[in-house]
């Protein structure tokens, strides 16, 4: 079935320190969503990205399709303590558009 | 901003006992959604539900699981007979419509630790 790939797993950066997270399908995408989870928390959803390599940007974090609709990234500028948690992409599949999650980046800051 | 919310918040149950998770959808959401995340691993998606019927199911939905609209207005999930790998946060979600353009938005989950 449909996978995708996040890398990297972990990632500890200085407060104020940017931070991109990669995420890579074997097949192409319709679309990809990106959720961000905090300890504790729920999935919370971030963004869409739906037409070949586009880029979107929310304040600090950017978001970007790739052209092939193969890959997506989310680049965080000057990470912020604020910026904790797990960052998952997750494009839709199936009948009812079911989320197909990777297994996500932690992302950790050093205040 | 409306919200899906989730009880009970925490569920703590013997191995083989029934357990009900309970979601209420935000009102105006037609599809809902179970997922499941085991500690410190990836969420894993369930089932799917719209117009009364499950629409997909993935392989852990097996014949202990199943779901259920009662009213208008909740959205169950029940464990027959809890397993000690059942042990996990449950979340439910919704969305507005079934396209996949639709943000999911996901109660804050109920965890339920099998003994």
């Amino acid at each position: 079935g449909q996978q995708v790939m996040q890398i990297p797993q972990y990632q500890h950066v200085q407060e104020g320190e940017d931070f991109t997270t990669y995420c890579n399908s074997s097949t192409t995408l319709s679309n990809i969503q990106w959720y961000k989870q905090r300890p504790g928390g729920h999935p919370v959803f971030l963004i869409q990205l739906v037409k070949s390599g586009e880029v979107k940007k929310q304040k600090r974090l950017t978001f970007q399709f790739g052209e092939a609709k193969k890959n997506s990234s989310l680049h965080i500028t000057a990470t912020q303590t604020t910026d904790v948690g797990t960052y998952f992409c997750a494009p839709r599949g199936g009948n009812n558009r079911k989320l197909i999650w990777g297994l996500g980046t932690s992302l950790a800051v050093n205040p | 901003e409306p919200e899906v919310t989730q009880t009970p918040s925490h569920q703590v149950t013997q191995m083989g006992q029934e357990v009900i998770l309970r979601c209420v959808p935000i009102s105006n959401h037609l599809y809902f959604y179970w997922y499941r995340q085991i500690l410190g691993q990836k969420v894993e998606f369930l089932v799917s539900f719209y117009n009364n019927e499950i629409s997909e199911k993935s392989e852990i939905f097996d014949d202990q699981f199943s779901v259920e609209r009662p009213d208008g207005s909740n959205f169950t999930l029940k464990i027959r007979s809890t397993k000690l790998e059942d042990s996990a946060m449950y979340f439910c979600a919704s969305t507005k419509a079934g396209n996949s353009n639709q943000p999911q938005h996901f109660g804050d989950g109920t965890r339920l630790s099998i003994l």
